[in-house]
């Protein structure tokens, strides 16, 4: 059981627009900030989103964060065969002192 | 360009030890914060341990605590993971990820590609 909630699967077609959200509680996205991963099959995962809403050197603006409470949401736009992969969300937990993942979602480009 | 490459898996038994390690190179080392970050075969992503740029703030997941020892030397560019009474849960891919700064709770920027730690008898 992941201590941030994440949808098992999501998918779209090519162009449309998929968002994947990400439940946590007041100790981790709540007063922390959130970071999202991109795990394409077979590879190591990659850092997709930071800060809740920044994208790293490279990552497309197709890809965007938001944050709310202690929910998060990645936005994809202009969906493409590439894009499909596992996405994590990531947070601080200060109960726990060290960060934790949700458990996946498993995007797939229909 | 940032590389992490680690090291040091295998297949082990139940109540043994083993010692990963994580060669870094690409960056000024000694400026941020690592972690150890595994994935059990199927499964999502869990953080196992952390340790800041200068060795002074050092975190782990409560189903590591007491058994695994994580360190680094900034001399040599590299990070450790010591495991001891492993477990069959214990199984999964191991990854090296570089913190974005030097503290603990920055985002992981860089992640090798793993290092398959095997608990079976």
């Amino acid at each position: 059981q992941s201590v941030l909630t994440q949808p098992p699967s999501a998918s779209g077609t090519p162009g449309q627009r998929v968002t994947i959200s990400c439940s946590g509680s007041s100790s981790n996205i709540g007063s922390k900030t959130v970071n999202w991963y991109q795990q394409l099959p077979g590879t190591a995962p990659k850092l997709l989103i930071y800060s809740n809403n920044q994208r790293p050197s490279g990552v497309p603006d197709r890809f965007s964060g938001s944050k709310s409470g202690t929910s998060a949401f990645l936005a994809i736009s202009g969906l493409r065969s590439e894009d499909e992969a596992d996405y994590y969300c990531a947070a601080w937990d200060d109960s726990l002192s060290g960060p934790v993942f949700g458990g996946g979602t498993k995007l797939t480009v229909l | 360009e940032v590389q992490l490459v680690e090291s040091g898996g295998g297949l082990v038994q139940p109540g043994r030890s083993l010692r990963l390690s994580c060669a870094a190179s690409g960056f000024t080392f000694d400026d941020y914060a690592m972690h150890w970050v595994r994935q059990a075969p199927g499964k999502g992503l869990e953080w196992v341990s952390g340790i800041s740029w200068n060795s002074g703030s050092i975190g782990y997941a409560d189903s590591v605590k007491g058994r695994f020892t994580v360190s680094r030397d900034n001399a040599e560019n590299s990070l450790y993971l010591q495991m001891n009474s492993l477990r069959a849960e214990d199984t999964a891919l191991y990854y090296c990820a570089k913190g974005r700064l030097g503290e603990l709770s920055r985002p992981l920027d860089y992640w090798g590609q793993g290092t398959l730690v095997t608990v079976s008898s």
